[in-house]
């Protein structure tokens, strides 16, 4: 498997409860992005990591959500308490390292998290 | 505030005709821009894209231009083909940072 993988593909959970989404970048990508698509809406960046550390956490929409991603690679997105407003498409992204014009973003499929 | 903004949701096209695909941008320090390509139940896929020392870029079927005064770019897709039917995002990012802004897309249709 060559691209970004995304677990699971579609996650249905009741309101209240915790939730954790995970992202596989492309081997040897020390750039891992999170984004949000909700409905309607373009896509929301959330968090970036270059390595295994986040310089940049403000995109996140609340303590409720957290990333962590551990040995440069897989990273995972939780969403405690989750709110019926948290109901979105959640995509991954990597690139060779973080930087704008140089290295293209290659995404995953994402997870489609439905918040009842 | 949307810094990037595709006001079109949807256009349809006929097979063999020009698709053209708009994109404006309101932040200055935008210096570099992207087009990506996203088919139902996966991630956007690169597609093409221009830095701001460009007026144009080509690849095969796929033209983006930019206006940098009016602060436009806009993707040229001819001939249009049934499989180019997806949704089309554009993206902006200061090429000095890791942060792209992206559009609410365009959905295209490609009438057969």
């Amino acid at each position: 498997g060559a691209g970004v993988s995304q677990s699971p593909s579609n996650k249905v959970t009741e309101k209240g409860k915790d939730v954790e989404l995970r992202c596989d970048p492309i081997s040897g990508h020390t750039a891992l992005y999170w984004y949000r698509q909700s409905l309607g809406q373009g896509l929301e960046f959330l968090i970036y990591f270059q390595g295994n550390s986040a310089p940049d956490k403000s995109g996140l929409p609340s303590d409720r959500f957290s990333a962590e991603r551990t040995g440069g690679s897989v990273s995972t997105l939780t969403i405690q308490r989750t709110q019926q407003e948290d109901s979105a498409v959640y995509l991954c992204a990597s690139s060779l390292i973080a930087g704008g014009s140089t290295y293209e973003q290659y995404f995953g499929p994402g997870t489609r998290l439905t918040v009842t | 505030d949307q810094q990037v903004k595709q006001n079109s949701p949807s256009l349809s096209v006929q097979e063999g005709r020009i698709s053209i695909l708009n994109c404006d941008y309101t932040n200055s320090m935008f210096d570099y821009f992207l087009w990506y390509k996203k088919y139902p139940a996966e991630g956007p896929t690169f597609l093409i894209s221009i830095s701001s020392i460009k007026d144009k870029n080509e690849d095969g079927r796929f033209t983006v231009f930019l206006n940098k005064s009016a602060k436009h770019l806009s993707l040229h897709i001819v001939p249009s083909q049934p499989g180019d039917s997806a949704v089309y995002f554009c993206a902006a990012t200061d090429s000095g940072t890791y942060k792209y802004i992206f559009g609410t897309g365009t959905r295209l249709k490609v009438l057969a």
